[in-house]
This record gives structure tokens, sequence and C-alpha cells, in this order.
């Protein structure tokens, strides 16, 4: 299994250009996040989907923008790009909502926004 | 507001020592507590978890939960330089969706 996977793994925009960050994980997880590291920072959650269908602001939502296409997969978009996003963007899933279940983690995006 | 709180270290520890990482939080209805790693320029990955106040105990790792003084530890015995990396507690709810991740602690053991 490959588990979560996110594409792409590098991506360099200049400010105000827009992209999508794609994710998908083949385990069968009801619900998917969005998380961004920042030196010092930690993981600051964007967005989340608990399961298909929904979608939830996190932390620090505003600039992006998110899909869930389908129970595997689940985009973030920036529209309009600024160097404040330039980040390690990291998608993770879970088993279930509200249950125990730990944070599956993909190996990141690292975006650079000039 | 849910807090994590987790020194940022470094910890430093010599191969072969026992590493005690810590982390508080402050929500009282958490329940459910895991230990991630990161490698540098690494996602992170699990390495424990716990439900229940005690130890427990997985190979080279032992988390250690107390509820009552709200706090959870990751000693890990017998510590190699293969070890050095940052430590990510995360602490849950129960009726939650979101896990919250304290900024981890940096580690780095020293041949």
């Amino acid at each position: 299994n490959a588990g979560v996977t996110q594409t792409p793994k590098f991506q360099v925009l200049k400010t105000g250009q827009s992209m999508t960050l794609q994710c998908a994980q083949d385990m069968n997880h009801n619900s998917m996040y969005w998380y961004r590291q920042d030196p010092g920072m930690g993981l600051r959650l964007i967005y989340y989907s608990a399961s298909e269908g929904t979608t939830d602001k996190g932390e620090v939502p505003n600039g992006y923008n998110v899909s869930r296409l389908n129970k595997r997969e689940f985009s973030l978009r920036l529209e309009s790009a600024a160097p404040s996003q330039t980040s390690v963007y990291f998608c993770a899933s879970r088993q279930t909502g509200t249950g125990n279940s730990p944070l599956h983690f993909g190996n990141g995006t690292r975006l650079t926004v000039t | 507001q849910k807090e994590v709180e987790q020194n940022s270290g470094p910890l430093s520890v010599p191969e072969g020592a026992i590493a005690s990482l810590n982390c508080t939080y402050s929500d009282r209805g958490s329940q459910s507590f895991f230990w991630y790693r990161q490698y540098s320029g690494k996602s992170p990955e699990l390495i424990m978890f716990i439900y229940s106040n005690g130890d427990k105990e997985d190979g080279r790792f032992t988390a250690q939960l107390n509820k009552a003084s709200q706090y959870v530890s990751l000693l890990i015995r017998d510590s190699q330089p293969s070890d050095s990396a940052t430590y990510l507690c995360a602490v849950k709810s129960g009726g939650s969706y979101i896990p919250t991740f304290g900024r981890g602690t940096s580690l780095i053991v020293h041949p």
C-alpha cells in the first residue's frame, strides 16, 4: 500500500499564481487533513474533512480552499499565492472521525512563493 | 484554546542513555495521546499511542500517561544516534476530529 500520496513534492510559485496540491490515500480512511509546518511554529491545521462530502476550517484557513473530491482524495488550492504561504504542506488521514486512531502523513510538499 | 506544550530543546544525550521527552496538555477531556518522530526534511511518523493511565512499552520506547497531572512522556532506552530527530506530542479529545500538536522537542544523541 502506498498510504498517503502527495503531489507535487516541490513547487516554486510567483506571488499571485495559483496551484492545487493533491493528496490521495488508499487506506479507506474517513477523515483527511491539511497541515502546514513552519520553523518554530509546529504543525498548524489549515482545513480538514471529517468524512466524504464535508470540509471545515482549521486554525489557519485564510488564503486556501479545499475539495474532498471523493473518499480517497482531498486537494488544497492556493488561489493567489503569497510569500507568507511559503511552507511545507502535509496531508494526513485517519481511519475514523472521533475515535482514537492516529494520523498517517504523506511525504509533504515543499512550496516556495517568491 | 487547547494547548499542548513541549520543551523545544535540543535535548542532548549520550549514546546508550535514556532520553526522556515530556509533554503537558490543557484539555482535561483528552483521551488519545500520540508520539510522532520527525527526521529533518521528512514527514512525521507514528511511534506510539497511549489511551490509559500508566505505562505502555514497545521495544526501546515507553510512553507514560498521567491524566491527573495532565502529562504524557516518552522514554527512549539505549538511545542511538539514529534516534536523533524531533519528537511531536499530539493529544485528541473524545468527540473531536482534530488532534492538537505540540511544537516538538529536538533530540540529539551523540556517540
